[in-house]
């Protein structure tokens, strides 16, 4: 089955940068999906298909994807981006929808 | 404004059933394909099942065979009737509406399904 990849943790100082990555064999044929989920709450879409945004999201939050990594960065990052975030996809040859193990991102 | 409510979530030995129930409101739910996601506690985002607009299903093999998903349009609602549970299946239920190539724009608040005896 297909496997995602992510690292279990990212730090960043507050107003850096931080970037999650996502792995997975030509994980850039697929379409990527990225969710932030704050404890004790439901998890939330904050890139679709790469690199689209929902509404009501900020423009901090970006997406790319390409070869066997896709990436969620977040630009100028806040106390409150602090969260889970989990990369996801759809794999067609097994219609199988499969997430990554999550990535714990702390803002120092 | 889209609403997802899961309930029937509760504790049940190893061995028995559960049904969970998801209502849904503020959209054409008919139009929609529809799925159950877990989390046990501590742990990552699982997908459990899924089921499409034409009653087409869909599941992960720690699930099959188990588990079933099912729709009722005329409702508004989302099933999963889960036999034979085991401590494994210990986690929040989510439902989740499907959005363009297999995303989650919608979450409901989740229900707790506790297997122990």
């Amino acid at each position: 089955s297909y496997v995602l990849t992510q690292p279990p943790s990212v730090s960043v100082a507050p107003g850096q940068t931080a970037r999650i990555t996502c792995g997975g064999n030509n994980i850039g044929s697929k379409s990527v999906h990225w969710y932030q989920q704050k404890p004790g709450q439901a998890p939330v879409l904050v890139v679709y298909d790469d690199s689209d945004r929902p509404s009501g999201i900020p423009e901090r939050f970006s997406g790319s994807n390409s070869g066997n990594t896709a990436t969620l960065t977040i630009s100028r990052v806040e106390a409150g981006d602090e969260a889970d975030y989990y990369c996801q996809v759809w794999d067609s040859s097994s219609d199988l929808w499969v997430f990554g193990g999550g990535t714990k991102l702390t803002v120092l | 404004e889209v609403q997802l409510v899961e309930s029937g979530g509760g504790l049940v030995q190893p061995g028995g059933s559960l049904r969970l129930s998801c209502a849904a409101s503020g959209f054409t739910f008919s139009s929609y394909d529809m799925h159950w996601v877990r989390q046990a506690t501590g742990k990552g985002l699982e997908w459990v099942s899924a089921i499409g607009t034409a009653g087409d299903t869909y599941y992960p093999g720690s699930v099959k065979g188990r588990f079933t998903i099912s729709r009722e349009n005329a409702k508004n609602s989302l099933y999963l009737q889960m036999n034979s549970l085991r401590a494994g299946d210990t986690a929040v239920y989510y439902c989740a509406r499907a959005f363009g190539s297999g995303s989650y724009l919608n979450w409901g608040q989740g229900t707790l399904v506790t297997v122990s005896s």
